[in-house]
């Protein structure tokens, strides 16, 4: 089965508003991803967590450095550039360094 | 600073034609490099890795393969189209050595394949 689930699979905000993201983990996974996917297709790197969190700006990113079983991306005061593709991406503790697993993405729609 | 570019930018390609895509980049010596597949409304699949010239590992072959004949250059390739093969490919890099770190993407090549 799917070792990434990131939910929800869609979400609309309006401006201003904060949400958060959440990938699963099925196992143990040693670092976590963040992308945003524009409409062009192109993908932005977010963060990169091995543990605990990251800022920048309105995201900012957790990985849970117990259990290593999930992460969460928060999103505050919504604007229009927000939208997008949300993907996380994760390297297995037990695999190779360089296999990434990929989540179904989380649709973000920012209205006025 | 580091660029990546792929090329073409786009195709369209016959079933059962070849294919050839690539992937350069410039700026920084002996990176890791990836290729991913992405179809329509997608998740993005791991293809192929590769940490060093003339070594490639597969994830999914996707009856696809690659090669990495210079160390700022990754191919991806076949000789014979399938129409499941459409879709957005992803070339990436990152920082050379063992440690997994941030993968930076190139802007994509979209195939379509009738």
């Amino acid at each position: 089965g799917d070792q990434v689930e990131q939910s929800p699979s869609a979400l609309s905000l309006h401006e201003g508003t904060d949400s958060a993201l959440r990938c699963n983990f099925t196992t143990t996974m040693r670092s976590v991803q963040w992308f945003r996917q524009n409409s062009r297709g192109s993908l932005i790197s977010l963060f990169y967590l091995a543990s605990g969190t990251k800022e920048n700006g309105r995201l900012k990113s957790a990985f849970d450095s117990k259990e290593r079983r999930y992460s969460t991306l928060h999103i505050r005061d919504a604007q229009l550039e927000d939208s997008g593709t949300y993907f996380c991406a994760a390297a297995n503790s037990g695999g190779s360094n360089y296999k990434l697993t990929f989540g179904k993405g989380t649709l973000l729609t920012v209205t006025p | 600073a580091q660029t990546i570019h792929q090329w073409p930018v786009a195709e369209i390609k016959a079933v059962g034609s070849p294919l050839s895509l690539g992937c350069t980049i410039k700026g920084k010596s002996s990176p890791n490099l990836y290729w991913y597949w992405q179809a329509t409304g997608g998740t993005l699949q791991q293809l192929f890795y590769s940490i060093t010239v003339g070594q490639v590992e597969s994830v999914v072959q996707l009856n696809l393969s690659a090669s990495r004949p210079k160390d700022d250059q990754f191919i991806l390739s076949t000789e014979k189209l399938l129409l499941s093969h459409s879709g957005f490919y992803l070339c990436a890099w990152s920082l050379p050595g063992g440690v997994q770190d941030t993968q930076y993407f190139g802007p994509g090549t979209r195939l379509l394949v009738l």
